[in-house]
């Protein structure tokens, strides 16, 4: 069974400061994406990551897929209030590639 | 475009009664998912479709059910609802992108439901 955890589960830091937060598989994945979700709304895709070692920069995001695919981090540089919100990772069944499967998140909370 | 759609935003229901949560999508994706997310649980797929009348299970479906006549909407419904079935509920319709990646998800505002 494929499964995604994700580090911390909950993070709160003021603003200005660097983070990372990680996804971590016992499975290797095609691609890992990553969403963000703001309170009361649905996920929107930030990235997706598809080559061993890739790195990919959204302003001050920062993602990162593992060599051996299993793994993906994002690290936040400089946080800001508006990076609050619960950032998922998400990958697709080697099964069936039109589904994917979710990790439960890391809740950020970025103080002013 | 409006994107994907969802209504209602909230709803309460009564132990054993029904409902239809709607969702409509204007994006013109085969593709078209419900998810249920839980507090610390990420997102459970409930069922989805890769087109229209093709619908199938997803790792939760019991007590719910879909119909995908239109590529636009997927309507999924609750029949007698059990406090089980509280939860935040999410549409999402999808497309591939090309180039090795994975399908890219547009997910609707969520409905919230709660059951008692």
């Amino acid at each position: 069974t494929q499964l995604l955890e994700q580090s911390p589960q909950f993070l709160s830091i003021q603003e200005g400061e660097n983070l990372t937060v990680y996804c971590n598989s016992s499975s290797v994945f095609s691609s890992l994406q990553w969403y963000r979700q703001e309170p009361g709304e649905g996920p929107v895709l930030l990235v997706t990551v598809v080559t061993g070692g890739e790195v990919k920069k959204l302003k001050r995001l920062t993602f990162q897929f593992g060599d051996a695919r299993k793994d993906s981090s994002l690290h936040i540089t400089a946080a800001q209030p508006g990076d609050t919100g619960l950032y998922l990772c998400a990958g697709p069944l080697k099964t069936s590639y039109d589904k994917v499967i979710f990790g439960p998140g890391t809740s950020l909370s970025v103080i002013p | 475009n409006a994107g994907v759609t969802q209504t209602p935003k909230f709803r309460i229901l009564k132990i054993g009664q029904s409902m239809t949560l709607q969702c409509t999508q204007d994006m013109n994706h085969n593709y078209m998912y419900w998810y249920r997310q839980d507090p610390g649980m990420g997102l459970k797929l409930i069922y989805y479709s890769v087109g229209a009348g093709i619908t199938d299970k997803g790792e939760v479906p019991n007590g719910y059910n879909v119909s995908r006549s239109t590529t636009e909407d997927f309507p999924l419904r609750l029949e007698l609802a059990a406090p089980s079935q509280t939860s935040v509920y999410f549409c999402a319709s999808s497309y591939y992108p090309g180039g090795g990646s994975s399908y890219e998800q547009y997910f609707g505002p969520g409905t919230r439901l709660t059951v008692t």
